[in-house]
């Protein structure tokens, strides 16, 4: 089955402590993406690849790190979580038009 | 800065039809995007325009306007399985990016019997 997953689903973290929110694709996607929905402000990008080797800050990078060293993974990194990046993510990948999701992970850093 | 407005909610009877619309302000316009998110759900692709005009896709139709920065989603016989929430996005591309995509915050839509 064609599908966009990420990995854990929820987390609960405290301040400082580093994470890495996983997420895999299967559909031999390009590109990649990184989000955060909060109440009231919608989607809002963090990350974005292109390809392997290539990435790009999208409008609220600050706080988060990406890597994209196999096409099918793109995991992101808090090196330092701290509470206002307690959100919902998702990842994303998508050929030509088509942009498919992961089911989300919520956070609460604490 | 960008800035992509879309009114926060909107009321309507099952079988009736409702016009979503989405203004943006932006350059490096690349294409505009609709996406459906059920509450607790992942969003989920409807539609994307580039050039000015409609696109129909069954009981969903999406128009465009790039000169007046203007798109808007139509929703035909309405079913309740159709509220949700319907994000408008925007795609640009600038000198130093490309690929960027920015939403609205959503139009919550609620249909009623």
């Amino acid at each position: 089955e064609a599908q966009v997953t990420q990995n854990p689903r929820y987390l609960i973290t405290v301040t400082g402590k580093k994470l890495t929110v996983t997420c895999s694709q299967n559909m031999n996607h390009e590109y990649m993406s990184w989000y955060r929905q909060d109440p009231g402000l919608g989607l809002r990008q963090i990350y974005y690849s292109m390809n392997v080797e290539v990435t790009d800050k999208g409008d609220v990078p600050e706080g988060y790190k990406v890597s994209r060293k196999e096409k099918r993974n793109f995991p992101l990194i808090l090196e330092s979580p701290s509470p206002n990046q307690t959100s919902l993510y998702f990842c994303a990948s998508s050929r030509e038009e088509t942009q498919y999701f992961g089911p989300g992970t919520r956070l609460l850093v604490l | 800065g960008q800035n992509i407005d879309q009114p926060t909610e909107m009321t309507a009877t099952e079988g009736a039809i409702v016009q979503i619309n989405c203004t943006y302000q932006t350059s490096g316009f690349n294409g505009l995007f609709w996406y459906q998110q059920h509450a607790g759900e992942a969003p989920t692709f409807l539609s994307y325009n580039v050039l000015d005009g409609l696109e129909e896709k069954g009981r969903f139709s999406s128009f465009l306007s790039r000169s007046k920065g203007y798109s808007y989603l139509l929703l035909k016989e309405l079913q309740m399985k159709d509220s949700a929430s319907y994000l408008c996005a925007v795609r640009v591309v600038q000198s130093d990016s490309w690929g960027k995509l920015q939403f609205g915050a959503g139009t919550q839509v609620v249909v009623t019997p």
